[in-house]
Formats: C-alpha cells, sequence, structure tokens
C-alpha cells in the first residue's frame, strides 16, 4: 500500500515570489509520481509526472519537481507565481507494477493563494 | 486527440432518489476507467475502476455500483442516495500509466 503527505494544507504567497509545496509519500514497491492541479470546480489537470529517467521534471507553465527517492520525496516548486497560479495541488503515486488498474493515491492537497 | 466527458456536471437529490453519472471517452479505445470521489475535508477517493467491459473492481464498499455497459463508458449509480454521497464525482481515463480527469459532476444530496 501507499500512502501520500502534503505537509501544507494553506500556502499564501505573494505574486512573483517562489513557492515550494512539499510531498513525501511511503511505498513498498517503486512507483510513479504526479502532480495535478485543480482549479475552483474544475477537475484535475496533469500538472507534471515522474516515470523514469531524469528526476528534475518540469511543466510547461514554470512549475518543477524532483523525485528524491532516499528522501520519498517529490516536492514542486516555481519561482515566480502568478495570481492564476492559485488552486488546489495535489501529489498523487501509483505503483509501477500492477496487477490490474493503475491506482492513484492522493495526498490531501495544497492550496495556493496568490496575492497581489 | 483524447477527451473525457461527465454529466450532468451539477445535480441536486433528495435522499433515497436514484442516481446516474455518465463518464465519456473519445479518441481511445479500451482504455482503463475510474471514478473518484472528491468530499469535503475527505480527499479524494477511488471508488471503482474497470480494465474492460463488464469488468468492474471496487474499492470501497459503500452505497454505490458503476457499470461499463461499452468500451468508453462509464457509469456510476446509486438505487437509494444518502446525504454521505454529496461531492464531486470525478471520472479518469488511463494512458502509458498517468491518468487523465474530466471536468466532474458535483452531486448535492439534500
Amino acid at each position: 500500500a501507499q500512502s501520500v503527505t502534503q505537509l501544507d494544507s494553506q500556502v499564501p504567497v505573494f505574486e512573483e515570489a517562489p513557492v515550494e509545496l512539499r510531498c513525501n509519500y511511503s511505498s513498498s514497491v517503486s512507483v510513479y509520481l504526479f502532480w495535478y492541479v485543480q482549479y475552483p470546480n474544475q477537475g484535475l489537470q496533469l500538472l507534471l509526472k515522474y516515470l523514469s529517467g531524469s528526476t528534475l521534471v518540469e511543466s510547461i507553465n514554470g512549475f518543477e519537481a524532483e523525485f528524491n527517492k532516499s528522501q520519498t520525496s517529490f516536492h514542486l516548486r516555481k519561482p515566480s507565481v502568478h495570481i492564476s497560479d492559485t488552486a488546489e495541488y495535489f501529489c498523487a503515486v501509483s505503483p509501477m507494477i500492477k496487477a490490474a488498474g493503475n491506482k492513484l493515491t492522493f495526498g490531501g492537497g495544497t492550496r495556493v493563494l496568490v496575492k497581489p | 486527440s483524447q477527451t473525457i466527458h461527465q454529466w450532468p456536471a451539477t445535480l441536486v437529490q433528495p435522499v433515497g432518489s436514484p442516481l446516474s453519472l455518465e463518464c465519456t471517452v473519445e479518441g481511445t479505445s479500451n482504455p482503463n476507467l475510474y471514478w473518484y470521489r472528491q468530499a469535503a475535508g475527505r480527499g479524494l477517493q477511488l471508488l471503482f475502476y474497470s480494465v474492460g467491459i463488464g469488468q468492474i473492481s471496487s474499492e470501497v464498499p459503500q452505497n454505490l455500483s458503476a457499470s461499463r455497459p461499452q468500451d468508453r463508458q462509464f457509469i456510476l449509480s446509486s438505487k437509494k442516495l444518502l446525504l454521505s454521497d454529496s461531492g464531486f464525482y470525478l471520472c479518469a481515463w488511463e494512458r502509458a500509466d498517468t491518468q487523465y480527469f474530466g471536468p466532474g459532476t458535483r452531486l448535492t444530496v439534500l
């Protein structure tokens, strides 16, 4: 079984300031890692993912996350946030080896509020 | 390209009434499909998943059921809704070990 902990439930940040959203996971097997973003009353949008290869992954809108296997972490960062980044962010994992289906386990979410 | 649809977008139902939520995927064949519920204070919970027509796996015992009558259609149902069934229901499809979510259905049970 897997578990995901997002250490901050809410993160207020000023526009153009950096932000880091922390995510730690626990798993007895190797996992894939994901960050999803949810804007109010919308579904989840995939922000970025780590499946293999370089441990630093980037999204098209300036976010990046680094997979740290020894610390079992996948923290999300952005050097300069915009008002439009106000949303809830979910970290998730799924096992690399699956019997049937690909079960995502989510963290509790982090609400980011960008202030002008 | 692939798209995923859910309807209705919002629904208000009385306790004890039936429920049917529909999810359809376009642009792909034989996808794995998933139903999640997002309830206030309870995060995202996997309810059902399906790896093919007529194949349903339930993750949490509850008042809900799921069916997959066609390759790209996934239906979530209930015979009698409970107050605790209120929430935001999300359908997802999978490609290359990654899940992509639909726009969701907001269900309020009164």
